[in-house]
C-alpha cells in the first residue's frame, strides 16, 4: 500500500543550526503538507504546498521555515536557526486534492538542544 | 478561525464498558476525520465522514457526523486494552472555500483502557 515516508525518524540538533526534514509523498498525490506536534499537544498545521508553491501557511510558518520540492518525489521542510521551542514531532502528509483524506508519514522527531 | 474541541480530553475506561468521545467544531463542514495515535507514533486514519448523517463502523469503534449540530461522535463498544491510544478528530472546511486542505485538529482524547 502506498505510504508517505519521512527521514530521518529522529534528528538532534544544536540551537542555531539549520535542519532539513525530508518527505516522499504518495506518488499520485498533488497536495503536500507539513504539520507539527509539540509533545503532549495537538497537531498544528504549518503549510500546504501545491503546484510548486505554498498555497496556505499558518502563523507558525514564519521566515524561519521554508519548503521545497527539489525534484519529482521529495518534499522538504527547512528550519533555519533552530530554537529550543522548535522541538516537536513534524509530520508530512499528502492528499490527492485539497478536499480528500490526507495520509500522514511516520513523523520526524526534532530535538533542539 | 475554525475551532475544534474534543471532550473528554482524558478517558479512563474499564474493559468491556462503552463510552463516547465528542468532537464539536465551529464552522460549516461536512468533512471530518478521526485519527488514532499511539505514543511516539504517527496518525493512523480511522474514519472519513463526508456527509451529514454519515456513520462508519470498524470493529469496536463507530463514528458519526451531524453537520447541522457541527458534532461528531466516536463511540467505543466493549472496550479492550488494545484501544488505548490518543484519538483526534480533524475538520476540513467545505469545498469552495479558500482552504487548501488544511486540517484543523481537536486537542485529542487520551484513552486508557484497564482491566
Amino acid at each position: 500500500e502506498p505510504e508517505v515516508t519521512q527521514t530521518p525518524s529522529h534528528q538532534v540538533t544544536q540551537m542555531g543550526q539549520e535542519v532539513i526534514l525530508r518527505c516522499v509523498p504518495i506518488s499520485n498525490h498533488l497536495y503536500f503538507y507539513w504539520y507539527r506536534q509539540i509533545l503532549g499537544q495537538k497537531v498544528e498545521f504549518l503549510v500546504s504546498f501545491y503546484n510548486n508553491e505554498i498555497s496556505e501557511k499558518s502563523e507558525i510558518f514564519d521566515d524561519q521555515f521554508s519548503v521545497e520540492r527539489p525534484d519529482g518525489s521529495n518534499f522538504t521542510l527547512k528550519i533555519r536557526s533552530t530554537k529550543l521551542e522548535d522541538s516537536a514531532m513534524y509530520f508530512c502528509a499528502s492528499s490527492k486534492d485539497r478536499h480528500t483524506e490526507a495520509f500522514f508519514g511516520q513523523g520526524t522527531r526534532l530535538t533542539v538542544v | 478561525e475554525l475551532k475544534v474541541e474534543q471532550n473528554p480530553l482524558f478517558l479512563s475506561m474499564q474493559e468491556g464498558k462503552n463510552y463516547t468521545i465528542y468532537c464539536n467544531y465551529s464552522t460549516t463542514s461536512d468533512r471530518l476525520y478521526w485519527y488514532r495515535q499511539d505514543p511516539g507514533k504517527s496518525l493512523e486514519s480511522l474514519f472519513v465522514l463526508l456527509s451529514n448523517g454519515a456513520v462508519k463502523q470498524e470493529g469496536r469503534l463507530m463514528a458519526s457526523l451531524d453537520t447541522k449540530a457541527r458534532l461528531s461522535t466516536l463511540h467505543i463498544t466493549a472496550a479492550v486494552h488494545d484501544l488505548s491510544a490518543t484519538y483526534f478528530c480533524a475538520v476540513l472546511p467545505n469545498a469552495g472555500g479558500t482552504s487548501y486542505g488544511k486540517l484543523t485538529f481537536g486537542q485529542g482524547t487520551i484513552l486508557t483502557v484497564h482491566p
